[in-house]
């Protein structure tokens, strides 16, 4: 059985605040991790595909990084904004089944 | 382009009730997947299909729960004398093939009274 586990479970943050939260996931025959941002009453979006052990990767303030040997991944958004307030869920695919964590519930206050 | 919809997005139903829930992939996606969301939980893979075939279920929870996509496009999921437990948001998602990144949509959120 796969556990896709993320932390913290939420966390408010001030605009402007850098902040950062972790998805762990079993190392062995790893094949990606996908990250995922959800709004409230939205479809789920797409942020990031890893793959590679010490991927780095950015789309404007977030960026995320991979350790498969350790089994996780950590996501950084810089300079939160309001519009940032969102869930971030990571999931693990075991073939064509995602493996999802609980994600995490961000706010960010003005 | 257009991405996932689903439909209706907010269903309240008696228990006992029978629901049906609509996904509207994206065009020339050929993998379709549902998931259950229960509430403080993360999404959990209930079926897939490959165009119309049902290639498993096996996370589907119990016989009353049914899922069809007839002509390998739309696809419905079916719940059958619904139970409060069933009450969860339903997402559906698309890609072009089992292995590519998967598309969601918004979700369909029931809640059986």
């Amino acid at each position: 059985i796969l556990n896709v586990e993320q932390s913290p479970q939420s966390l408010h943050v001030q605009e402007g605040d850098s902040t950062n939260f972790t998805c762990s996931f079993p190392s062995s025959n790893f094949y990606a991790l996908h990250w995922y941002r959800w709004e409230t009453a939205k479809s789920p979006e797409a942020l990031f595909v890893m793959t590679l052990n010490g991927d780095e990767k950015k789309k404007g303030r977030i960026s995320a990084t991979l350790n498969t040997k350790e089994g996780y991944s950590y996501l950084y958004i810089k300079g939160s904004q309001p519009e940032d307030s969102a869930t971030y869920l990571c999931a693990s695919p075991r073939t064509y089944k995602y493996i999802f964590g609980t994600g995490t519930r961000l706010k960010v206050l003005a | 382009g257009a991405g996932v919809s689903q439909s209706p997005r907010y269903k309240v139903a008696k228990r006992g009730q029978d629901v049906a829930l609509r996904c509207d992939p994206i065009s020339g996606h050929v993998s379709l997947f549902w998931y259950q969301q229960a509430l403080g939980q993360g999404p959990e893979f209930l079926t897939y299909f490959q165009n119309e075939a049902q290639l498993d279920k096996s996370g589907l929870p119990s016989d009353r729960f049914f899922a069809e996509r007839p002509e390998g496009s739309v696809s419905t999921l079916k719940i059958q004398r619904t139970q409060q437990e069933d009450s969860a948001v339903y997402l559906c998602a698309s890609s072009l093939g089992q292995s590519e990144t998967q598309y969601f949509g918004p979700g369909t959120r029931l809640l059986v009274l």
